[in-house]
């Protein structure tokens, strides 16, 4: 299996513009996580989906952040208009069912952005 | 605080010696995982343990877990220089019915040759 796929792996972009960061899931996962990661915050979870369902989006920052999982092997996770400070690595991770019964987070490589 | 927050922040040591990274938490958890990132990469599993588990072993891998002092420690032996990455915990938190992972801020490991 491919694993996680990501893309853009990079982007920069101008503040204002507004940026999609894609994520193709392994096939038969049902979960979909999507992270944010800096210097100053860590690891944070954003926005976590189970059978395409958006279960928790409390870690969505603002409401310039939406995302959105239109069938179970593909989700998008959009910012408009960016500022500056949403520059991070911004991972999607799947897993193969819940965490509960000892499943794992599967990882994608990330995609870096940058705003200017 | 974070759940989940290891120790050391950093980690520096000769090829050879053993690594050992902490990690304590805050709430009542149903398993604890560590992942590892190298530099510019994704994050990647590389051991669970289960709240009623004490201790596991994955190779050159040993975990432990007190659920009494809420901890966890995550034993390298023999590092090589392949090893030097970040190394996060990550809690699979009762109260979120084990729905998502909450990540600490990582030990970052250098293994010198």
């Amino acid at each position: 299996d491919a694993g996680v796929i990501q893309s853009p792996r990079h982007e920069v972009t101008e503040m204002g513009q507004e940026v999609t960061l894609r994520c193709k899931l392994i096939s038969g996962h049902n979960s979909l996580f999507w992270y944010r990661q800096t210097m100053m915050r860590g690891l944070e979870l954003l926005i976590y989906f189970n059978n395409n369902v958006p279960i928790d989006d409390s870690g969505m920052p603002e409401d310039r952040f939406s995302a959105k999982m239109p069938n179970a092997s593909f989700s998008t996770l959009k910012i408009q208009p960016s500022e500056p400070r949403d520059s991070a690595v911004y991972f999607c991770a799947s897993s193969p069912g819940q965490l509960l019964s000892g499943n794992t987070i599967y990882f994608g490589e990330g995609s870096w952005l940058t705003v200017v | 605080s974070q759940q989940g927050e290891e120790d050391p922040q950093a980690l520096s040591i000769q090829e050879g010696e053993n690594a050992t990274m902490n990690c304590s938490y805050k709430t009542s958890i149903n398993n604890l995982q560590w992942y590892r990132q190298n530099s510019g990469r994704g994050l990647v599993h590389l051991i669970l343990i289960r709240s009623n588990e004490r201790e596991k072993h994955s190779g050159r891998l040993r975990v432990t877990l007190d659920t009494s002092k809420k901890s966890s420690s995550l034993l390298i032996t023999a590092s090589r220089a392949a090893d030097t990455a970040s190394y996060f915990c990550a809690t699979d938190l009762r109260e979120t019915s084990g729905s998502r992972l909450t990540f600490g801020e990582g030990t970052q490991l250098t293994v010198n040759p």
